[in-house]
Order: C-alpha cells, then structure tokens, then sequence
C-alpha cells in the first residue's frame, strides 16, 4: 500500500522557537495533503488542506500566520509552526490522497511539545 | 470543526465478541470512510462506503449506511485483543471534495 513518511516523530522546543514538520509520500503523488492536530483521547480536528502548487485552504480559527503550510511538489508537503507556544503542543498527523482514490493515507503523526 | 459524532465513546467486550460502533454524521456525503488508530500513531485506513451503497464487507468488517438518517455503523465480528484501537468514521463532504472531516471516535478495549 501508499507509505506516507512525517518527521520528525516527536519534538521538543522552546517557546518562541520554530519547528518544521515534513510530509512525503514516498510511492505516489499526492495531489491533496491534509493536517490535522489531534489532542489526548481526542479526534482529529483539520487544520487545513493543500493541492500542490497552490495556496493552503485554512480551517477556521487556524491561523494561517502561525501554521504555515507549503506544498512545493506532489510528494512533500511541510507544516510549520511558528514563534511555538505551550498551548501549540499537541500530536499534528498528515495524510495524503492521490485523485482520484477516495481514501487517505496517513504519515505516523509528529508530537510536539513546547516548553 | 466536526462533523461526526460516534457512540460509544469507549467500548471494553470480551474476546470472541462482536463489536459495534455508530457514527452520525450532518451534511451529505460523497462516501465515509472508517479508520483505526493505535495509540500515538496514524490512521490506517480500514473500509469506504459510498453514498449509493447501503452495506460493505471486508473481512471481520461489516459497514452499513444510512443516508437518511445520516448514519453509519462498524462492525467488528469475533473480536480479537489485537483489535484494541480507537476508531473513527470519516465523512468525504459532497459541498467539498478536497475535505475529510473525522467523527469523536470509539475507544474499543478487548479483554482476553
């Protein structure tokens, strides 16, 4: 099946830092990534979806200033958390799709935490 | 925002046992998708039923739908501890078909 890589698995930054997760699909293009953030025994709230070569489409109340999403190429779409605060701590899970398969595959997920 | 609610919210059967969740859903559908998540970990895909499909099987996997009542359910048949996940249903919204939004879950416990 597709294989979706995210790194890094987990991270640990100060407050006020910056902090770069990657999304690759490894097998296939993707041409929809998803983000998405997920808290403790909680479900997956999308954070935003992008298409390759355009500008992310942001969910409401996610702050396109702080999470800033680029998907430079069918395989690689990249979340960045900026100036990253404690209440930004939370596990951020990828997926991608490939059109037209319907399904989603998943990278592992990445936790955060900021001190 | 979130577009599914699933019932139960956690869920502990004995081995052997059947499991069932439900998902209901608020705006129309191009499909819904169920997934399964270990603890700390991504989602794998498991089934996708259509919204001119009204039962799918896959396995020990059983999935109906009900597009009037805005409603699906998952069922898990002679359960395994291995089946010990947390479970979602995911809705592929007709308004927009770039967008997946995901149910509450189901925590399924299995005790051997």
């Amino acid at each position: 099946g597709a294989v979706v890589s995210q790194h890094p698995s987990w991270v640990i930054c100060k407050s006020g830092t910056s902090v770069k997760i990657e999304c690759r699909s490894l097998d296939f293009q993707a041409t929809t990534m998803f983000w998405y953030r997920q808290f403790p025994k909680q479900s997956l709230m999308l954070m935003a979806t992008s298409n390759e070569g355009s500008k992310a489409t942001y969910e409401q109340g996610v702050e396109k200033d702080k999470f800033l999403i680029n998907h430079a190429s069918l395989t690689l779409s990249t979340l960045t958390v900026t100036s990253a605060h404690p209440e930004d701590s939370s596990f951020y899970i990828c997926s991608a799709r490939q059109e037209p398969n319907e399904k989603l595959f998943f990278g592992s997920g990445t936790q955060l935490s900021v001190l | 925002s979130q577009q599914g609610e699933e019932d139960p919210q956690a869920l502990s059967i004995q081995e052997g046992e059947n499991a069932t969740m439900n998902c209901s859903y608020k705006t129309s559908i191009n499909n819904l998708q169920w997934y399964r998540q270990n603890s700390g970990r991504g989602l794998v895909h498991l089934i996708l039923i259509r919204s001119n499909e009204r039962e799918k099987h896959s396995g020990r996997l059983r999935v109906t739908l009900d597009t009037s009542k805005k409603s699906s359910s998952l069922l898990i048949t002679a359960s395994r501890a291995a089946d010990t996940a947390s479970y979602f249903c995911a809705t592929d919204l007709r308004s927009s078909a770039s967008k997946i939004i995901f149910g509450s879950g189901t925590r399924l416990s299995i005790r051997p």
